[in-house]
């Protein structure tokens, strides 16, 4: 069964690091997402991509965050200079199709570590 | 703008016995629903999900939910608990827009007694 894939599964950091966090959609999925939680917090939307452009982001997703799809299998999220409180688990998701009534199918997530 | 209650933060239940994690939604139209659970350190895998039509949905693993409109209400229910079934579980509204975002409760975590 295809699956979200998501690299690499723990990153640790020093504080003003950039980091960058991999993910591989499903092949045929055209929408994709960013979502994160800090730990023992609630899962929050940071960003939906859709044909090479963000459709929506939410305020956390700040100037510090960006959104790329290099290449035809890649997603990734960098965040340019990470502060503590980015320490979090990031996941990945895809659909098929837009709106959230397609499932969004979520990778196992990055555990982001921030020293 | 859309957000999501889950009242219980914990829950703990007897393996055998039946299971009702409730989930309250605020939306201004007609939701998408959901609930997912979430094994520690795992991702998150979907349980079952509401857009439209019978207001009891099957999910997989056993469960259902029941929305109902006039209580603004997506409950999860599971007739018999197995010890697996110890996890955190996820209600989440879909944003009936092309950006699809959801947003999530806090989340229930449960536990199971032998």
């Amino acid at each position: 069964e295809p699956e979200v894939t998501q690299t690499p599964s723990h990153q640790v950091t020093q504080m003003g690091q950039e980091v960058i966090l991999r993910c591989v959609p499903i092949s045929n999925h055209l929408y994709f997402y960013w979502y994160r939680q800090i730990l023992g917090q609630k899962v929050e939307f940071l960003v939906s991509f859709y044909n090479n452009e963000i459709s929506e982001k939410s305020e956390i997703f700040d100037d510090q965050f960006s959104v790329e799809r290099p290449d035809g299998s890649n997603f990734t999220l960098k965040i340019r200079s990470t502060k503590l409180e980015d320490s979090a688990m990031y996941f990945c998701a895809s659909s098929d199709e837009a709106g959230s009534y397609n499932e969004q199918f979520f990778g196992p997530g990055t555990r982001l570590t921030v020293l | 703008a859309q957000s999501v209650t889950q009242p219980d933060i914990h829950i703990t239940v007897s393996e055998g016995a039946s299971l009702e994690l409730r989930c309250n939604y605020s939306y201004g139209a007609t939701p998408y629903l959901f609930w997912y659970v979430q094994s520690p350190g795992q991702g998150l895998q979907l349980l079952l999900k509401y857009f439209s039509g019978d207001t009891l949905v099957q999910g997989i693993k056993g469960f259902e939910a029941e929305f109902k409109r006039s209580q603004s209400s997506f409950n999860l229910r599971k007739p018999s608990v197995h010890w697996s079934d110890a996890a955190e579980y996820f209600c989440a509204v879909g944003a009936r827009t092309n950006a699809g975002k959801s947003t999530f409760g806090d989340g229930t975590t449960l536990t199971v007694k032998p």
